[in-house]
């Protein structure tokens, strides 16, 4: 069974807009940590945002805000005010026993494609 | 902050020759580094864990003997695509965990075998 998934291949969204890429997560793991990666066309992968599960609010980085519902095990990635060069793929992922000792590992989810257009 | 590097940034090899790609943690130790491989347009996929000073651990359904991992340093792991083949091509990246909430990423290397 896939640990993370992104059910949205592909996404469209106006410049100046708001737009939501959806994570959902399965673990038995009650440590556990979520990150949002941006992949540009040149491959290289960039952090956005980490949500601890132990975390009581919400992570947000600038323009990056995850909307976690632990209970309903998602993690949507929100993007405010879109951009230009916000278009690019975008990975969740998530890292079990992030406890000392833990395993440190990620799962990658299979991605979702952003469109910015203007 | 913290940066890893990649060398090669791209290679274009003949089918049947080795390739080295490097992984350098530039201002961070790593004892821990992950190699990954993505095809285009689908999700990086886990092939190994770099341990430093032992054996790599491997994901199920990937070759050993095809892909050496060396982590021969604190700030250094390799992989080696042995006898490389034309579905070997693929985009190759680590990552060095640096604490746990973060991850850091290197480049890539795009892979082009012959």
């Amino acid at each position: 069974a896939q640990k993370i998934t992104q059910t949205q291949p592909g996404m469209f969204v106006q410049e100046k807009e708001a737009v939501t890429l959806d994570c959902t997560y399965d673990t038995s793991d009650p440590s556990y940590g979520l990150f949002w990666y941006k992949q540009p066309s040149s491959g290289e992968m960039i952090f956005l945002i980490y949500q601890g599960s132990y975390d009581q609010q919400n992570a947000t980085e600038g323009r990056y805000s995850l909307n976690f519902q632990k209970a309903r095990k998602s993690a949507n990635l929100v993007i405010s005010a879109s951009q230009l060069g916000d278009s690019a793929m975008y990975f969740c992922a998530m890292r079990e026993g992030v406890e000392p000792g833990g395993s440190y590992i990620p799962t990658f989810g299979r991605g979702t494609s952003l469109i910015v257009h203007p | 902050g913290a940066v890893v590097s990649q060398h090669p940034s791209w290679v274009i090899c003949k089918s049947g020759t080795s390739v080295k790609i490097e992984c350098r943690s530039l201002d961070f130790q790593a004892t821990t580094m992950f190699w990954y491989r993505q095809f285009p347009k689908q999700s990086l996929m886990l092939m190994a864990t770099s341990n430093e000073g032992s054996k790599a651990t491997y994901e199920q359904g990937v070759e050993k003997d095809k892909f050496l991992i060396n982590h021969a340093s604190l700030t250094l792991s390799t992989l080696t695509v042995t006898s490389a083949h034309p579905e070997d091509s693929s985009f190759y990246i680590c990552s060095a965990p640096a604490g746990r909430e973060t991850q850091y990423f290197g480049p890539g290397t795009r892979l082009l075998v012959l």
